[in-house]
């Protein structure tokens, strides 16, 4: 069973906005909560973190969200520039780590 | 400053082959996973291991072996290779499992199974 998932396949955005990336996980045992970055031919680079005691962490233009009632998370990437694009997995962890099917970040210039 | 070294980056098997992947990271972690990413599937938790001598199931684990005989190293073994192992296999590593704590990856391994 898929117990973290990325609803969104893809997303655009335009240079200079705010991208918004999902995440939902089933499983209500995850402490800990990642999102990692991934370009072609490449392994995933850690993004950013957050504690499951936690609601927001930020760093530099990137934000995460947690709603942990509604086993919800967000990354918010404010402003978004075409570096950005590249493939973004949400990831859960208790003594292992599941990972989302990933979402495709494209932002135009 | 090597991180995770995945071994090796490509290779083209013949259905039935075995072969072994070989993962080595130099950060004295004790936590390693394997990974298997499939369009659309993203990363799917193959095996993992919490510590030498120690091993565990992951989401896909059918037709995979692993061993960690050593902190440093984990090994994927695949005993009779099929098509549908065809994919692009991740080596992961932390310093634990459960608190504050991100996982580094290695630059994948492509295998085609024909």
């Amino acid at each position: 069973d898929q117990q973290v998932k990325q609803n969104s396949p893809s997303l655009s955005v335009q240079e200079g906005r705010i991208s918004i990336l999902n995440c939902d996980y089933t499983n209500s045992m995850f402490d800990y909560f990642l999102w990692y970055k991934k370009y072609p031919a490449e392994g995933p680079t850690f993004l950013i973190s957050i504690s499951s005691i936690k609601d927001k962490n930020e760093d530099g233009r990137f934000t995460v969200f947690l709603n942990k009632s509604a086993k919800h998370l967000s990354l918010h990437i404010v402003p978004s520039q075409p570096g950005d694009s590249a493939v973004y997995f949400c990831a859960a962890r208790r003594y292992d780590m599941r990972f989302g099917a990933g979402t495709r970040l494209t932002v135009k210039p | 400053n090597a991180g995770v070294t995945q071994t090796p980056k490509f290779r083209v098997l013949k259905t039935g082959q075995s072969m072994t992947l070989l993962c080595a990271q130099d950060m004295n972690h004790e936590y390693m996973y394997w990974y298997r990413q499939d369009p659309g599937m993203g990363l799917r938790l193959i095996h993992y291991s919490v510590g030498e001598g120690t091993t565990a199931k992951g989401e896909v684990p059918d037709g995979y072996n692993v061993s960690r005989l050593k902190k440093q190293n984990f090994l994927l073994g695949l005993e009779s290779a099929a098509p549908s192992q065809t994919s692009v296999y991740f080596c992961a590593s932390s310093y634990s499992g459960s608190w504050n704590t991100e996982a580094f990856f290695g630059q994948g391994t492509r295998l085609t199974v024909v």
